[in-house]
């Protein structure tokens, strides 16, 4: 079975900290995705990676930026944490090469982010 | 650009009832469709996916949904609720770029 940890799943921050939330995939897979989900805006793309160093921003990339520098590994990077970023971060990652899109992805069971 | 739009936030049926769960999408070319499952205090799970091959999908646990392009449906169904269906579901598009989720219907089931 594909398995994707997080490294945490409740943190709590305070404005302006650096926050780092980690991603590990088991099952070799090429995709991994960082998305965040509120209440009734259901899961919004931040960033994306294809490939180990690469990265394609999602559709809210203000405020974070990732890391991939392994291929099992994807990391979100909150700069400066701020209030408006308390939400539920989901990792995912997908199996085949150059987007190939109708691929499953298989998400980490979420990280429940807290900002004060 | 690709959207989807799940029509009803909540929906609440009895258990043994029908599932009905509705999902549009907008597409400029044929899209890949799916159906995700979260279950409470976890990840998503894939329920379903279209890809252009059958126009009637079967996912797991029972449930399965029609592709219909005329109406650009992609509406989720199982005939008979469990208990153990009580989620959230999100359906999803993809054609030339990553997915696009819905912003979910929960779904409660009556004993």
């Amino acid at each position: 079975d594909v398995k994707v940890t997080q490294s945490s799943r409740y943190l709590v921050k305070r404005t302006g900290e650096k926050v780092f939330l980690e991603c590990v995939q088991d099952m070799d897979h090429e995709n991994m995705f960082w998305y965040r989900q509120d209440p009734g805006l259901g899961l919004r793309l931040i960033y994306f990676s294809y490939d180990v160093k690469m990265k394609e921003k999602g559709d809210i990339p203000e405020g974070y930026s990732v890391s991939r520098e392994k291929k099992e590994r994807f990391s979100l990077i909150l700069e400066s944490a701020s209030t408006n970023q308390t939400s539920m971060y989901l990792c995912a990652s997908s199996s085949s090469t150059l987007k190939s899109w109708w691929e499953t992805q298989y998400f980490g069971p979420g990280t429940r982010l807290l900002v004060l | 650009a690709q959207s989807v739009t799940q029509l009803g936030s909540h929906v609440s049926v009895s258990e043994g009832a029908l599932v009905l769960l509705r999902c549009n999408y907008s597409s400029s070319v044929p899209p890949y469709l799916f159906w995700y499952v979260q279950y409470p205090n976890q990840g998503l799970q894939l329920l379903l996916k279209y890809t252009s091959a059958a126009t009637l999908v079967k996912g797991i646990n029972g449930f399965e949904a029609e592709f219909k392009k005329s109406e650009t449906s992609f509406h989720l169904t199982k005939p008979s609720a469990h208990m153990s269906d009580a989620a959230e579901y999100f359906c999803a598009v993809s054609e030339s770029a990553p997915l696009v989720f819905g912003k979910g219907t929960r779904l409660s089931v009556i004993a």
